[in-house]
């Protein structure tokens, strides 16, 4: 499918397990970026990334760690859930051109309990 | 720091109102605005784009300017209708940076 996929769509998992989400784009876009969502607070930036294997941290990236070794993907791991992490996180991208805007995936709605 | 503030919060509508949202931002120098549209449970969907040296863009019933100098985007939405029900956020770009949102604001349009 030619877009933006995030899986798993929702998951639900206990404090202190390691939980990946996975973010795939058919683009070949250089920038990449998650976000989570939350009530009050609005999209907040955990981390981004301009190309394979440069990252950069975002407002938020304490307890998230991020890899890119191919263009097309770009996962986010959590570490050692814990339940303030509960949120709906989305993956976007873009080019590198300015003048282009970001697409984003559906989402993925993490609960830890 | 920048920052990205959308009033109301919250809208309700009747059905055929012509309205606007609005969007401040505190620095003027940026690359461009997006205005996004999310419908809920789904992701972001991108409406309009203004360039900095552009002063407003057009889409169907929708319609954004910028004022760069004040700090202020509008988003006009003409004759609206129950499908229009979203949250609305807007985004500035400052420039080889992320994207800076707003919380949105989310619009009830009652048939």
């Amino acid at each position: 499918d030619a877009g933006i996929t995030q899986s798993p769509r929702y998951k639900i998992t206990e404090t202190g397990r390691q939980v990946t989400l996975m973010c795939h784009q058919t683009w070949s876009h250089s920038y990449m970026f998650w976000y989570r969502q939350d009530l009050g607070h609005g999209l907040r930036l955990i981390y981004y990334s301009a190309a394979a294997d440069i990252t950069d941290k975002g407002e938020v990236p304490d307890g998230y760690v991020v890899s890119r070794s191919k263009t097309e993907n770009f996962p986010l791991t959590l570490e050692s859930a814990t339940r303030s992490q509960t949120s709906v996180y989305f993956c976007a991208s873009r080019t590198i051109a300015e003048q282009e805007t970001q697409y984003f995936g559906p989402g993925t709605r993490l609960l830890v309990l | 720091k920048q920052e990205v503030t959308q009033i109301p919060a919250a809208l309700s509508v009747p059905e055929g109102e012509n309205l606007v949202l609005n969007c401040s931002f505190t620095d003027s120098a940026i690359y461009n605005l997006q205005w996004f549209r999310q419908d809920p449970g789904k992701g972001l969907t991108s409406l309009l784009l203004i360039q900095s040296s552009q002063r407003e863009q057009t889409s169907g019933r929708l319609n954004a300017s910028l004022d760069k100098s004040s700090g202020r985007s509008t988003l006009y939405i003409a004759a609206s209708q129950p499908g229009d029900s979203a949250t609305y956020l807007c985004a500035v770009s400052p420039g080889n940076t992320p994207l800076v949102f707003g919380k949105g604001t989310r619009l009830s349009v009652i048939a």
